[in-house]
């Protein structure tokens, strides 16, 4: 079965610094994954997928098959960048159907 | 082109009884994807909907149920409410070949 973890709920940092966020998976076979993001009183988007290798608001993020990880990273955070953040996978191994983890907010303080 | 649109966007149901929430998926898209996302957790697989058919279901009991229309849009339905099913329920569209998954805004459930 496959299962998404984020191990960090809550990330608070000051605007310019840096902020990674932990993403790690289990999943058989070749996976998709996903950031999804939620601003506050938005609905949740599509922020990027690893299959199109790009930057998106300045986040970037790669796989790592050998580690299992998907972690998303931004080399100066700012304050709108404040949000919940889901990592997620899918596959045709799991129906293309989208596997998220808990989340993690990210606060970015002035 | 227009987006995932649900409704309602919130309503109150006492225990036992039953739900019908609505969705209408992204123009262009055929597939159809329910979650229920509890307070602070991440969204959780329901069923999934391509071409009228369920294809995909997630570890729900079958007092869960769904339907998809001819147009795509979709029904998501809920017997015998439990208290436990207070959640917002997320509709997901997509090209069920690729993984360009939109989302609606939800439906927030509370049973009473």
């Amino acid at each position: 079965a496959q299962r998404v973890t984020q191990p960090e709920k809550l990330l608070s940092v000051f605007k310019g610094a840096p902020v990674e966020l932990k993403c790690n998976y289990s999943y058989s076979g070749s996976p998709e994954l996903f950031w999804y993001v939620q601003y506050s009183r938005q609905r949740l988007q599509l922020l990027l997928r690893h299959i199109s290798r790009e930057s998106i608001k300045g986040f970037t993020a790669d796989l790592n098959k050998g580690e299992t990880s998907f972690h998303l990273k931004k080399p100066f955070a700012q304050e709108e960048d404040s949000a919940m953040y889901y990592c997620a996978l899918s596959g045709q191994a799991a129906g293309n159907k989208l596997t998220f983890g808990g989340g993690t907010r990210v606060l970015v303080k002035p | 082109e227009t987006g995932v649109t649900q409704s309602p966007t919130h309503l109150i149901k006492t225990r036992g009884q039953q739900v019908t929430l609505r969705c209408s998926s992204q123009s262009g898209h055929n597939t159809v994807s329910w979650y229920q996302q509890a307070l602070g957790q991440g969204p959780q697989f329901i069923f999934q909907y391509y071409r009228e058919e369920e294809n995909g279901r997630g570890n729900f009991p079958p007092r869960f149920s769904g339907l998809q229309f001819p147009n795509y849009s979709s029904e998501l339905n809920v017997n015998a409410l439990e208290l436990d099913d207070s959640a917002l329920y997320l509709c997901a569209s997509s090209l069920i070949q690729n993984y360009g998954y939109t989302f609606g805004s939800g439906t927030r459930l509370t049973v009473v």
